[in-house]
């Protein structure tokens, strides 16, 4: 059975910091395409980023572009997400996904999801 | 940039009814389409790709329809674990991106 494990969410200041991590069983990870997907109050569902299983392509949404850094560490089964200069827009569900590409050129349809964690960016 | 559209807002139905959802995208997808499942509390589920292509363990009464702009999700005879708000999203190959649409919600009549 996939199984996708988020943590890390937290409550952070504006212009702060997060790391999000996302832990993986039950499938081959190492060859797997993996994505961060969130969900907010002001826009509904939004791809944020996808890493290829080698991390040689990784891809970001115009909105977060700068401000998050995607990585995987296949050892250990698990995909970061690496949040600086947070704005208040950026709160929201963060879901760890994964998807079914052959590509690994960017992000297709999202087959499994975690639970998500939750961002909450607020003064 | 593509934008979903989907309609209508909120269906209403019956258990055993048919539910017939729409997704209009801004421009041609082809049929780099999907379609989603979201019931409270849980993430979404993948119920089709490619407009047409069942996913894993995906009952027989969800279907996909439609190329290009229109999209069409039927649901045959309405189970009470069906009522929940379904989400169309399209990928494009390059740029590597993708949208989704901002969902319609399906509960009893």
């Amino acid at each position: 059975e996939v199984r996708l494990v988020e943590s890390g969410g937290g409550l952070v200041e504006p212009g702060g910091s997060l790391r999000l991590a996302c832990v993986a069983s039950g499938f081959s990870f190492s060859t797997s395409q993996m994505n961060w997907v969130r969900q907010t109050p002001g826009k509904g569902l939004e791809w944020v980023s996808s890493i290829s299983w080698s991390s040689s392509f990784k891809s970001y949404a115009d909105s977060v572009k700068g401000r998050l850094t995607i990585s995987r560490d296949n050892s250990k089964n698990s995909v970061s997400l690496h949040m600086y200069g947070l704005r208040v827009e950026d709160s929201g569900l963060y879901f760890c996904a994964k998807d079914e590409s052959t590509s690994q050129l960017g992000p297709e349809y999202f087959h499994h999801w975690g639970q998500g964690t939750l961002v909450t960016v607020s003064s | 940039e593509i934008v979903l559209t989907q309609s209508p807002a909120t269906l209403s139905l019956s258990p055993g009814e048919r539910a017939t959802l729409s997704c209009r995208a801004s421009q041609s997808v082809g049929t780099f389409l999907a379609w989603y499942q979201q019931r409270p509390g849980q993430a979404p589920r993948l119920l089709i790709f490619d407009a047409s292509t069942r996913a894993t363990g995906i009952p027989a009464r969800f279907s996909g329809s439609g190329s290009g702009t229109d999209f069409t999700l039927t649901i045959n005879s309405l189970e009470p674990e069906d009522f929940a708000v379904y989400y169309c999203q399209q990928r494009t190959n390059w740029p590597p991106w993708v949208s989704f649409g901002p969902g319609t919600k399906v509960d009893v009549k």
